[in-house]
């Protein structure tokens, strides 16, 4: 079975650009989560979804990021404008549901210059 | 939400078993213990799960004292391809939010 796919893995852009990430969760899996990663703040949730509706959004940094999940098989992360300090690796995850582990995909690498 | 507390990093060597405990001091009653590995550019696996006493899978052994407060992630013979960075999340699993904190650097030396 196909895990969690992301794209891009790399994106180098720069400052004030919109940024858009993608992920295709593991069909079947009804949670989806977004996390950023940096060695400063670690692992952090930003924001997940149940059944394609957002439920926890509180870890989302500031009102330039959003995400949608338009299906069970798609999810966007976008950052508009992008700043130097939103560079981070961006992981995606998905669960069947509650208590289920989760399994990430490997993640996109951003730099914003 | 609870919060976990693991060492931030540790030590050993080829052949060895390799034990990093976790404090579950908040845990809630219907939340799972669930163990993650992560290596360098790759996001982090799932190695185990369990509720309270013992759970073994073909990776690890997963510890789990009656009063939940804890948990031991065990690693048999560990080898230089278990250097990875452990985790042991808190956080609310029943609602879906957990939260990684700065995990255990594990580091296996020849």
């Amino acid at each position: 079975d196909a895990g969690v796919i992301q794209s891009p893995r790399h994106e180098v852009t720069e400052m004030g650009q919109e940024v858009t990430l993608r992920c295709k969760p593991i069909s079947g899996h009804n949670s989806l989560f977004w996390y950023r990663q940096t060695m400063m703040r670690g692992l952090e949730l930003l924001i997940y979804f149940n059944n394609n509706v957002p439920i926890d959004d509180s870890g989302m940094p500031e009102d330039r990021f959003s995400a949608k999940m338009p299906n069970a098989s798609f999810s966007t992360l976008k950052i508009q404008p992008s700043e130097p300090r939103d560079s981070a690796v961006y992981f995606c995850a998905s669960s069947k549901t509650g208590n289920q582990p989760q399994h990430f995909g490997d993640g996109t690498r951003l730099s914003i210059l | 939400l609870a919060k976990t507390t693991q060492p931030i990093s540790m030590d050993s060597y080829e052949g060895q078993e390799v034990n990093i405990t976790c404090s579950h001091n908040n845990i809630a009653t219907n939340d799972y213990i669930t163990w993650y590995q992560q290596f360098p550019s790759q996001g982090p696996r799932f190695i185990i799960q369990g509720y309270k006493t013992k759970v073994t899978n073909e990776v690890a052994s997963l510890f789990i004292p009656a009063d939940r407060k804890s948990s031991t992630l065990s690693l048999p013979r560990v080898s230089l391809s278990d250097t990875a960075v452990y985790y042991c999340p808190g956080g609310n699993s029943s609602a879906s939010k957990i939260i990684f904190g700065s995990g255990t650097r594990l580091s296996i030396r020849p």
